[in-house]
């Protein structure tokens, strides 16, 4: 079955430190994949997509994300971390067939301590 | 700017009782959805629906039912709730012209004693 892997459940820094959290997904073909965020007391929204073309996408807040085919991996990374990007962070894909079934990894906690 | 709202926000039940949760949005999308979220699972889809009175079964159906009698609302079912049916519980809609870009509501925390 199609899967999306999280391998960090817990993920504790300081700030200023720098942040990658994994993302493997288990299918080949096209592949759509997709970073979402859960801040403290807010709705789930979208950090970043990627769809095709350049294997570095930028999202919102500094966060960018490198899709890379042969490790069948999408992992999340920041530079420099702030305490507001303390939140949970699930990364997604939808199976073949269309996108009105993402499959959400099990989600990254992260903490990040002043 | 609401969004998407649910209701209720929490609830507790007792094994066999049932209870509906309500979904509204008013970005006039066409597709809705409702997940589940559990600790160490991540979100995982229970049912979706693609326009007005049309429903699909996702990953998890078993133990609910949907309605989606209007395109702004999306309405979950409990018909007899279980133990294993304590979760939160998240609603989502989308464009159909953009439809990995979901809008969630802020959830519903429901346990079943």
């Amino acid at each position: 079955a199609q899967s999306v892997s999280q391998h960090n459940h817990h993920v504790i820094l300081s700030e200023a430190a720098s942040l990658e959290l994994g993302c493997n997904y288990s299918y080949g073909g096209t592949v759509n994949l997709f970073w979402y965020v859960q801040y403290p007391g807010q709705h789930l929204q979208l950090l970043l997509k990627y769809f095709s073309g350049d294997p570095l996408v930028k999202g919102i807040k500094g966060f960018e994300a490198e899709f890379i085919k042969s490790k069948f991996s999408f992992n999340l990374r920041k530079p420099s971390v702030q305490w507001s990007d303390t939140a949970e962070y699930f990364c997604a894909a939808p199976p073949s067939g269309g996108y009105n079934k993402l499959i959400f990894g099990a989600g990254t906690r992260l903490a990040v301590h002043p | 700017n609401a969004g998407v709202t649910q209701t209720p926000k929490f609830r507790v039940l007792k094994t066999g009782q049932s209870m509906t949760l309500l979904c509204a949005q008013d970005m006039n999308h066409e597709y809705m959805y409702w997940y589940r979220q559990d600790p160490g699972m991540g979100l995982r889809l229970i049912h979706y629906s693609v326009g007005e009175g049309t429903t699909a079964k996702g990953e998890v159906p078993d133990g609910y039912n949907v309605s989606r009698l209007k395109k702004q609302n999306f309405l979950l079912g409990l018909e007899s709730a279980a133990p294993s049916q304590t979760s939160v519980y998240f609603c989502a809609s989308s464009m159909r012209t953009e439809n990995e870009k979901l809008f969630f509501g802020s959830g519903t925390q429901l346990s079943v004693l």
